[in-house]
């Protein structure tokens, strides 16, 4: 039911950074903000970056998020082995229902 | 800060109503400022979202799931609840409840999710 593509996976060694796209249309990503949600194992989504590139407080300044037309990303710097989660975008569409993204799962090597 | 707690029958019967209730701790749902949403997760696969109640009763629901969903609330007890009627296996999921402040467009506030399964 994901109308929003992830890769499927990426990783990086400790301290690295790494990048998660987020591919839509213009009738979700092209027209709305994008946010975007850590899940660590076994735990609810955690809203990490709003409104495209705004963060929550608490959230450290590793996170950012950016949007370009239909397309959006989220940079992980510094990576580390407290990050491995899946990552999820996710956006409103013209239907007026939010959707997700397919998801990302990010491992620390 | 407001938490949210989700409730219900973790065991459904193929084609009997899944119902969960969802008790917002720490606000008032009353008070307005946010839309009350139910978001699934099929095991192992990304989010779905269900449909959305503002303290009014007013709801959306997402198109492929508005003909079997309906969510309720009341107020006096501060909670929100979700019916999803003729289930079947494809249903079995974790299911969380989840805020959204008005007039924004993400949910900061999430329960912790409750596995519903739907088995014979």
């Amino acid at each position: 039911q994901s109308v929003l593509t992830q890769p499927p996976s990426v990783s990086a060694a400790p301290g690295q950074k790494v990048t998660i796209s987020c591919s839509g249309s213009s009738s979700n990503i092209g027209n709305n903000y994008v946010s975007w949600y850590q899940q660590l194992p076994g735990t609810a989504p955690k809203l990490l970056i709003y409104d495209n590139n705004k963060r929550p407080s608490g959230i450290p300044d590793r996170f950012s998020g950016s949007k370009s037309g239909t397309s959006a990303t989220l940079g992980i710097t510094g990576l580390q082995t407290g990050d491995e989660a899946d990552y999820y975008c996710g956006t409103w569409d013209s239907s007026l229902s939010a959707v997700f993204g397919t998801g990302t799962k990010v491992t620390v090597l | 800060q407001v938490q949210l707690q989700e409730s219900g029958p973790g065991l459904v019967k193929p084609s009997q109503t899944l119902s969960l209730t969802c008790t917002v701790s720490g606000g008032s749902i009353s008070s307005g400022g946010y839309y009350w949403s139910w978001i699934r997760q099929h095991p192992g696969k990304g989010l779905e979202w269900i449909g959305y109640i503002y303290y009014s009763g007013s709801t959306y629901y997402n198109p492929s799931l508005k003909s079997r969903v309906t969510i309720s609330v009341d107020t006096s007890k501060n909670q929100f609840s979700l019916k999803l009627s003729s289930v079947t296996a494809a249903d079995t999921a974790v299911y969380y409840c989840a805020g959204r402040m008005l007039g924004e467009y993400y949910f900061d506030y999430w329960g912790q999710g409750t596995l519903v399964t739907v088995s014979s």
